[in-house]
């Protein structure tokens, strides 16, 4: 079965520094999705991406967030200038098409910023 | 009134129970609804869809009532294996999925 992949699977930097993580959506897959888990918390939503443009976005996802699709193949999210509290757990998620098809979701990577 | 809401629990029940989760949504021209399943510090994975009519998916079964905005879960004959968080999931906006906080199911033999 097709699967999302996330790289790295781990990352730990410094406070202030920026850092990309990436994602290789399902190859037919149209629809793609960066959510957050801080541990212990929630699911929450970041940011939806289709047609190479970001169709939504949350409170959270200020100007120190951007995602893109720079090569066709890699979808992913860069964090500028980190703090503390961006430490959690990012995922990536993809959709088929825009009708009910479900999310499916990477590994996830887990940023630790120290 | 959160988007997405949900007993966070945890519910603790025997093998063999049978046990059901609520989930509340507050946008009534949501359309699409899920549930999934969390196991620590792992990915969330789909357990089924939820339709209109009800469906059901082996000991699973999911519920949709739009005139209340509510979405059930019940799991029939608990195993071990069936214990983690339960999410439950509603498309708002244009695309936006939104998941509530998540009901920690603890099977215990």
């Amino acid at each position: 079965e097709p699967e999302v992949t996330q790289t790295p699977s781990h990352q730990v930097t410094q406070m202030g520094q920026e850092v990309i993580l990436r994602c290789v959506p399902i190859s037919n897959h149209l629809y793609f999705y960066w959510y957050r888990q801080i541990l212990g918390q929630k699911v929450e939503f970041l940011v939806s991406f289709y047609n190479n443009e970001i169709s939504e976005k949350s409170e959270i996802f200020d100007d120190q967030f951007s995602v893109e699709r720079p090569d066709g193949s890699n979808f992913t999210l860069k964090i500028r200038s980190t703090k503390l509290e961006d430490s959690a757990m990012y995922f990536c998620a993809t959709r088929p098409d825009r009708g009910n098809s479900p999310l499916h979701f990477g590994n996830g990577t887990r940023l630790t910023v120290t | 009134r959160k988007e997405v809401e949900q007993d966070p629990g945890p519910f603790n029940v025997p093998e063999g129970a049978t046990v059901a989760f609520n989930c509340t949504y507050s946008n009534s021209a949501s359309q699409s609804f899920f549930w999934y399943r969390q196991d620590c510090r792992k990915e969330p994975k789909l357990l089924m869809s939820v339709y209109s009519s009800g469906n059901e998916d082996g000991r699973f079964t999911a519920q949709l009532n739009r005139a209340s905005q509510y979405i059930s879960l019940l799991i029939r004959d608990s195993k071990l294996s069936d214990s983690a968080t339960y999410l439950c999931v509603v498309m708002t906006g244009f695309q936006k999925l939104v998941f509530g906080t998540g009901t920690r199911l603890l099977v215990s033999p």
